[in-house]
């Protein structure tokens, strides 16, 4: 079984300034990792996700996370935000023999940009 | 490319009546998940479909069902509704394992 813990609620930062979004996941397999963002009155869409290779993965848009395997942990950054990037983000984990049925999500963080 | 379409986009409903949400995945993809987004119990996995077949279900009761189409198109069936399903169903489609398509979902509201 895997679980989620985004140990924000609510994140409240001004217009371009930076912003890092907390993930940790506890699983007794390996896993894959995903950051899905929540625009309002919106589905889910993938923003960026973790399957192999480089532990640092980037989004379009400027987001970047890092798999920190050892502190178990896949925390959200940018760099500077914009308040286009108000939302709801969620992170999610699922075991490697794949499936969405077995995505589990955290909680979510509500991102609040203030000009 | 049309993206993964859910109906209606609301749906209030009494106490004790049935629900019927649908969801049309994207061209080409043939699982359909459901998922429940209620209030301060972020999203849990409800059902996947694949190929016509149930292939998993979360902890939910049995009044949560629902069926896969030939065209892959899906509907969920929530009966004997509670006040406490009132949430944003959202519907995922997928082609390979690993990455899903969220829609925009339903939101059912029971009084």
């Amino acid at each position: 079984a895997q679980s989620v813990t985004q140990l924000d609620s609510q994140v409240p930062v001004f217009e371009e300034a930076p912003v890092e979004l907390r993930c940790n996941y506890s699983s007794s397999v390996s896993v894959y990792l995903f950051w899905y963002v929540q625009y309002p009155n919106q589905g889910l869409q993938l923003l960026l996700k973790y399957l192999s290779g480089s532990t640092l993965v980037e989004s379009i848009n400027g987001f970047e996370a890092e798999f920190n395997k050892s502190q178990t942990s896949f925390h959200l950054r940018k760099p500077s935000v914009h308040i286009s990037d108000t939302a709801e983000y969620f992170c999610a984990v699922s075991p490697r023999r794949g499936g969405a049925d077995g995505l589990t999500f955290g909680k979510g963080t509500h991102l609040i940009i203030q000009p | 490319e049309a993206g993964v379409t859910q109906s209606p986009t609301h749906l209030i409903k009494t106490r004790g009546q049935q629900a019927t949400l649908r969801c049309s995945p994207i061209s080409g993809h043939t699982s359909v998940y459901w998922y429940q987004q209620a209030l301060g119990l972020g999203l849990q996995f409800l059902l996947w479909y694949d190929e016509g077949e149930e292939r998993n279900r979360g902890n939910f009761p049995p009044r949560f069902s629902g069926r896969q189409f030939p065209n892959y198109s899906s509907e969920l069936n929530v009966n004997a509704l509670e006040l406490e399903d009132s949430a944003l169903y959202l519907c995922a489609s997928s082609r390979s394992e690993v990455k899903a398509f969220f829609g925009q979902g339903t939101r059912l509201t029971v009084v």
